[in-house]
């Protein structure tokens, strides 16, 4: 089956734009969470979303925001772009089974704001 | 706040031997545990899971061990070869989160031919 598909894979912004990332996940998956990457700080939990809900949500500004659509595909937007924002952006794609769970990850957008 | 944690950030080992890569975690209510392998410009790559109501899982060339009891994750690398050489992360996830995973800081494992 198809993997996490995230694009665009390279993104290159100014400061004070704004931003919308893609992940579509794979087909069964009902669960899109998006984390943030960078070299100091780790990978680091943005949101996540269930079934078209934000089902938790990381430590971040308002600026980050995300939605999922009806066929479990999700976005995320950033709004008024910072420097600090340059970073791997990836989807994890989940499904808890009964014995096993599958949280896939895709290639990432590496974002670059300039 | 709760947080996964390894205890190594860099493991250099020969080919051959075989690896083991360490991971505390301190939320009790996690019920799932992720290896991941990162190599350089990629996501995260799967690499073995186990629940919490298991003890020990075993995959192709990989092991991974959950001691519950002091919060200790370890995967274990058989017959290690170049081609592991990597970033390995570990994570907890499921609790009241289905879908939140909480990534440990990383260690990063070199394999010498």
């Amino acid at each position: 089956k198809a993997g996490v598909t995230q694009t665009p894979r390279y993104l290159i912004k100014t400061r004070g734009q704004q931003v919308t990332l893609s992940c579509s996940p794979i087909s069964g998956h009902r669960s899109v969470s998006w984390y943030q990457q960078t070299p100091g700080q780790g990978l680091q939990f943005l949101f996540e979303y269930f079934s078209e809900t934000q089902r938790n949500k990381g430590n971040f500004p308002g600026r980050f925001s995300g939605r999922q659509f009806s066929n479990s595909r999700s976005e995320m937007n950033v709004s008024t772009l910072e420097l600090g924002d340059s970073a791997l952006y990836l989807c994890a794609s989940i499904n808890k089974g009964a014995t096993n769970t599958e949280a896939f990850f895709g290639q990432g957008t590496r974002l670059t704001v300039v | 706040g709760e947080s996964v944690g390894l205890h190594l950030p860099t493991l250099s080992v020969q080919e051959g031997d075989n690896s083991i890569i360490n991971c505390a975690y301190s939320n009790s209510a996690s019920d799932y545990f992720i290896w991941y392998k990162q190599e350089s410009g990629k996501g995260p790559q799967f690499i073995i899971d186990i629940r919490s109501n298991m003890d020990k899982r075993q995959g192709q060339r990989v092991t991974v061990l959950l001691n519950k009891t002091v919060k200790h994750l370890s995967l274990q690398i058989a017959a290690t070869q170049p081609g592991d050489s990597a970033v390995y992360f570990c994570a907890e996830g499921g609790g009241t989160s289905y879908g939140k995973l909480t990534f440990g800081q990383g260690t990063i494992l070199t394999v010498h031919p």
